[in-house]
């Protein structure tokens, strides 16, 4: 069974510009959340969607924002990147609103 | 309120001994726990996770102890072994929630 993907694994920016990430969760789920994980720090929560709504935002600012497409994958889109957005980015997929979280590997942003 | 609270920051075991990881939190509204285990590059699995109405709950080598009253659970690894060498995250959710709230993260390292 194919775990939770996420593209790219590892990506470079520049301050100012934009960047998506992207997520598949596993078949079958239909809940997917954003995490951001700042280097020695516990994941910080971004965003819930759920049957391709919006459940659950964190404190993040506008700049971020998600969306959930028809076949339950999801893109998190990152503008204006600042260089505190340097994180592991980690996507997570469950078949409920809130148990069984998998997580994929992260998306690695480094802004310089 | 939001909060959970990990120790120690990193701790270092011997083979074969117990590793002993403790979590503290304040909102009493939230009711499941699980423990999550990391590796470098890697997302956090999920690797146990218990309900406050239960006190203890085991699952292999790995135990969690839940004390509703003082509100604080423990992760005990018993017999440790290199292999379980990781970084460990406690965290917290409310079913009527979406986020899963993190503690800051435990590096324990098993020496041979």
């Amino acid at each position: 069974d194919a775990g939770v993907t996420q593209s790219p694994t590892h990506l470079i920016k520049t301050r100012g510009q934009h960047v998506t990430l992207r997520c598949s969760p596993i078949s079958g789920h239909k809940s997917v959340s954003w995490y951001q994980q700042v280097l020695g720090q516990g994941p910080q929560f971004i965003f819930q969607y759920y049957e391709k709504e919006e459940r659950g935002r964190g404190n993040f600012p506008d700049r971020f924002s998600a969306r959930q497409f028809p076949n339950y994958s999801s893109e998190l889109n990152v503008n204006a990147l600042l260089l505190g957005d340097s994180a592991l980015y980690l996507c997570a997929s469950s078949f409920s609103v809130t148990y069984g979280y998998t997580f994929g590997s992260g998306t690695r942003l480094t802004v310089v | 309120q939001q909060q959970v609270k990990q120790s120690p920051q990193s701790l270092i075991v011997q083979k074969g001994g117990i590793s002993i990881i403790n979590c503290a939190y304040e909102n009493t509204a939230f009711d499941y726990f699980p423990w999550y285990q990391q590796f470098p590059g890697k997302g956090p699995a999920l690797l146990i996770a218990i309900r406050p109405d239960v006190s203890e709950k085991k699952e292999g080598r790995f135990t969690i102890s839940f004390n509703k009253s003082a509100k604080q659970f423990s992760l005990h690894i018993m017999d440790s072994q290199p292999g379980d060498s990781a970084t460990y995250f406690c965290a917290a959710i409310m079913d009527s929630n979406y986020q899963l709230i993190w503690g800051a993260g435990t590096k324990l390292i098993i020496k041979p």
